[in-house]
Order: structure tokens, then sequence, then C-alpha cells
């Protein structure tokens, strides 16, 4: 069974530019569940999804916005970039939200 | 607010030695507690999970520890390896909560 996937695995923006991620859970996998990991602040939860639902989400700005398609695959955006937000980005995909499967990230970089 | 953390950053151990990774947590609303490892260039991977009507979860040379009386968690791995030096996480789920709030992970250095 193929693992979670997320695209692209890296990215170079320039503030107050928006970016895409995107994440593909592993088959059957209905949740995905978003992190922002920077060496200062470690892992972070942004927000949940569950059948295109926003179950929770973490204390970010409104900048980060996140959907979940009817396949489960899951993006999330972030609009008028600052450079705090460099971070790699982390999706986690469970058929429930307990024993969550992380994928290898997206590492975003903004000059 | 709540919180996860950890009592030790950095943990070094000799290969063969037992390792003990500590960790605290504040919400006692969280009923489900996992232990994860990161190495370099990796997401998290799933090592060990306890629920709260549980006090001590055995795996394969791990062994998590879970008192709710003073809110603390501890992952055990015995004859530590090698390829057990990596970056140890534990996170916490509020039941119902449906978000996963990690510590500030603990650094394992094996030496050979």
């Amino acid at each position: 069974k193929a693992g979670v996937t997320q695209t692209p695995r890296y990215l170079i923006k320039t503030r107050g530019q928006q970016v895409t991620l995107s994440c593909s859970p592993i088959s059957g996998h209905r949740s995905v569940s978003w992190y922002q990991q920077t060496p200062g602040q470690g892992l972070q939860f942004l927000f949940e999804y569950f059948s295109e639902t926003q179950r929770n989400k973490g204390n970010f700005p409104g900048r980060f916005s996140g959907r979940q398609f009817s396949n489960s695959r899951s993006e999330m955006n972030v609009s008028t970039l600052e450079l705090g937000d460099s971070a790699l980005y982390l999706c986690a995909s469970s058929s429930q939200v307990d024993e969550q499967y992380f994928g290898p990230g997206t590492r975003l970089t903004v000059t | 607010g709540e919180s996860v953390g950890l009592h030790l950053p950095t943990l070094s151990v000799q290969e063969g030695d037992n390792s003990i990774i500590n960790c605290a947590y504040s919400n006692s609303a969280s009923d489900y507690f996992i232990w994860y490892k990161q190495e370099s260039g990796k997401g998290p991977q799933f090592i060990i999970d306890i629920r709260s009507n549980m006090d001590k979860r055995q795996g394969q040379r791990v062994t998590v520890l879970l008192n709710k009386t003073v809110k603390h968690l501890s992952l055990q791995i015995a004859a530590t390896q090698p390829g057990d030096s990596a970056v140890y996480f534990c996170a916490e789920n509020e039941a119902g909560g449906f978000k996963t709030i990690f510590g500030a992970g603990t650094r394992l250095f094996v030496k050979a």
C-alpha cells in the first residue's frame, strides 16, 4: 500500500506570494492532518479534515487555510507569505485521528 | 493552555544500553498518547501508543509508561541500537478533539 505523498517536496517563494501544498493520504484513510515544523516551535498542528470537513484547527492566522476533496486528497494554502512561514509542512493521514502516518513533508523557504 | 513538553532535549546512550525518554503533558482531558520517531529528512514515524485506561504498553524493544496522576509519559527503548538515533516526540490527543499536540522532541544519540 502506498504511503502518504506530498507535493512538491521543496519550494522557494518570495514574501507576499501565496502557495498551495498537496497531500495524498494512504488509500482508505479519510482523516488528514497538517502540521508546521520549525526548529523554534517544533511540530504545530494546523488543521484536521475528515470527509471534506474541517473538524479542528490550530492557532494560526487566517492566511493558513486548507481543504479536502471527495477522494480524501487535501491541500493547504498560505497567502501573503512571510519569512516566518519558512518551515517543513507535514501531512498525516489516518483511518481515525489516532495512529497517524506522515508524509515526507514539503520544505517551504520564503525569501 | 495545552502543552506537551519534554524534560531532556538531548540524550546520549551507549549502544546496547536501555534508553528512557520522558515527557510531561498538561491537558487532563487527553486520553490517547503516542510516541513518534523522526529521522533526518523524514516525517515522524509511529512507534507506540497508549490509551488513558492503561498505564503500560509494550512493543518490540519499546515500552510506554503512562502516569496520569503526575501527567507523565515515558518511552523505554531496550538494547538501544545505532539505528535508534533520531528525534523522539511524544504527542497527545484529547477525546473527540481531532487534534494532536506534539511535545518539543528529544534527540537521541547512540554511541557505538
